[in-house]
């Protein structure tokens, strides 16, 4: 079946830090894959994607690169600031069966100044 | 910058009893969707909805529940008897068209989250 396993929280990391969450996938076909953010008393929001093979996405400083050899799509951000404190979902989505979404867990961040 | 809004944020009901979640989607969109989020646990489709009716729809969504887009610019989601295991985070999501702009743009807009708890 499609499935996504996302690193377990929650991350603490100082202002600055190098961010990286980790993201690998199960899936029956050739997925696209996401990742979206859910800062605090809002809703998802999407971050990045990539939709082929060595495609990397990339967004407000974080990048993800998707890698068929070892299904994996690691979100990663080189400085992280307070503002990037929120919940973090990578997903797939199969487009051969139409709209579904498939989601990790979630990992919450905090980076404390 | 248009939104999808839900309410309640939070509801609090006794087992077997009815629950509405309501949901408004962005203006101009036209395929809308249910998740949940179980604590700790994925975020899990439950069903999507289009031209008035079901497109979609998971193993969750069993005969407990049913969606209804009641005035053109309402989405519900209802729980007709609720069970403990029902308590979660419910989160209503649209999109401006289906498989084709999904390509895309890969795009959900998401609302803020309906949390659901069951005693």
């Amino acid at each position: 079946g499609n499935s996504v396993t996302q690193m377990e929280g929650p991350v603490t990391l100082s202002e600055e830090a190098f961010l990286t969450i980790n993201c690998t996938y199960t899936a029956t076909g050739y997925p696209s894959l996401f990742w979206y953010v859910q800062y605090p008393g809002e809703g998802l929001q999407l971050l990045l994607k990539a939709t082929k093979a060595d495609d990397k996405g990339s967004n407000k400083g974080f990048e993800a690169t998707y890698r068929k050899e070892t299904t994996s799509f690691h979100l990663e951000k080189g400085s992280v600031q307070v503002s990037d404190s929120a919940v973090y979902f990578c997903a797939l989505r199969m487009l051969e069966t139409g709209n579904q979404f498939y989601f990790g867990t979630g990992t919450s961040l905090t980076v404390i100044p | 910058e248009p939104e999808v809004t839900q309410t309640p944020s939070h509801q609090v009901t006794q087992m077997g009893q009815e629950v509405i979640l309501r949901c408004v989607p962005i203006s101009n969109h036209l395929y809308f969707y249910w998740y949940r989020q179980i604590l700790g646990q994925k975020v899990e489709f439950l069903v999507s909805f289009y031209n008035n009716e079901i497109s979609e729809k998971s193993e969750i969504f069993d005969d407990q529940f049913s969606v209804e887009r009641p005035d053109g610019s309402n989405f519900t989601l209802k729980i007709r008897s609720t069970k403990l295991e029902d308590s979660a985070m419910y989160f209503c999501a649209s999109s401006a068209s289906g498989r084709a702009a999904l390509e895309n743009t890969g795009e959900l807009f998401f609302g803020e989250g309906s949390r659901l708890t069951v005693l």
